[in-house]
Parts: structure tokens; sequence; C-alpha cells
């Protein structure tokens, strides 16, 4: 069973950048995605991109387009997110997943609180 | 990008009871291959979100076999034939059809 650990809280300055790592703990990536996911204080879900580690392709939401980065690390099995710009709007719990849309896959990260504060 | 909309959004339910929550798409999950993804999640208070339903109607492991999947083309639903505590939750439908992949806006399950 692969376990996903991610890096741990940030507090940040609006306007800044933030990195979240996302190790993969007992297995790879391979050959699946990894899925970035965030949550806002009492809000749902929202996707904003991911990759495919074993090629480093990747999709992001329109949204985050501009300012977002998802890289993979195929020697420490770890995908990080790089956010910039940050703005008070993106406090949030940001979670990595590692999913197949097609299988049984489906690991998710514990979750890093990201927050925004001046 | 394609609205998931769900019904309805709070769902009060008697233990043992059935419980059945709805997702409608903008357009059609129809894939140009042929399948349609949508995908059902699971997010208990406090804790990471799990899917329990991936292609409309398979179980992911571990899941239950009273939580069951149906739909086609823009309407799904996600049925529970007898709820329990542990299912106390956020319930959200995802489509991984078309980018960028969306959520729905998410169904509170809670014990009358």
């Amino acid at each position: 069973q692969v376990q996903l650990v991610q890096s741990g809280a940030e507090v940040k300055k609006p306007g800044s950048s933030v990195k979240v790592s996302c190790r993969a703990s007992g297995g790879t990536f391979n050959p699946y995605t990894v899925t970035w996911v965030r949550q806002a204080p009492g809000q749902g879900l929202e996707w904003m991109g991911r990759i495919i580690p074993m090629y480093g392709t990747t999709k992001y939401a329109q949204k985050f387009q501009a300012r977002f980065t998802i890289t993979a690390d195929a020697s420490t099995n770890t995908v990080t997110m790089e956010l910039s710009g940050l703005t008070f709007e993106d406090t949030a719990l940001y979670y990595c997943a590692r999913i197949h849309y097609s299988s049984s896959v489906d690991d998710w990260g514990q979750g890093t609180l990201v927050t925004v504060s001046s | 990008d394609v609205v998931l909309t769900q019904s309805p959004l709070s769902l009060p339910v008697t233990l043992g009871q059935p419980a059945s929550i709805s997702c409608r798409a903008s357009e059609s999950l129809v894939s140009s291959d042929g399948g349609i993804y949508l995908n059902w999640f699971q997010q208990r208070p406090g804790q990471s979100p799990r899917r329990l339903i991936y292609k409309v109607s398979n179980w992911d492991s571990g899941v239950p076999d009273r939580f069951s999947g149906s739909g086609s083309g823009t309407d799904f639903t996600l049925k529970i034939s007898r709820v329990e505590a542990e299912d106390v939750g956020v319930y959200y439908c995802m489509q991984s059809t078309h980018w960028p992949y969306t959520f729905g806006q998410g169904t509170k399950l809670e014990i009358k």
C-alpha cells in the first residue's frame, strides 16, 4: 500500500510563493497520475492540476495556469507543486493524490495547510 | 468547464435507511473512448477524501457494497442502501472526462 506523505504547514505573505511536496512511501507513483486538489476553509474540493511522473507531462486548470507548476523527481519519489502570486484566497488545505480513473487506485496525502497572511 | 450540480446539498438520514445523491453534468461525460469517467468521493470529518466509485459504477477497493453508483450521459446517482454512522461526511461527484476535471459542490450527509 503506497502512502503519500506531504510536507508541513506553511504560512506565507501575499504575493509570495509556496512549495508543497508529496512523497510516495512504500512504492512509487508510476505509472499513475498525481493530482493536486485544494479545499478552502469550510468549502468544497477544487481540482488544480496533475502530472504523470513517468513522463513529466502536466495539465493545469486554467484558473491556475499562469502561477501553478507541478514537477516530479523520480530519484526521490516526490512530486512538488508550487503556487506563486499568493493571495488570501489561496488559504486552503492542499492535497496530493495518486489516482487512476479506470482502476481502483486512489491514494491521498494527509493534506498541507497553506495560510496566506500579512 | 463542465459544471456538476449535486442535489441535495444537505441529506439528513435515519440510521439503517437508504440515501441517494444526484449529480447532473452540464454536458455529456461520455469520452471519445466510450468510457464515462464519473467518480464519487467521500470525505469524512477531518479526513482526506477517498474515492468510492469510479467509471460510474465500479467500486474502489475496500468500499462496502452498500454503496452503489449508476447513471449515464449527464445524470448520475450514488446510493447507500442502509446508512451507517461511519457514512457521515461530505460526498462529491467528480468528472475526469473533460479538461479541466471538476467536482460537484458536495452533499453533506448527517444522521437524523
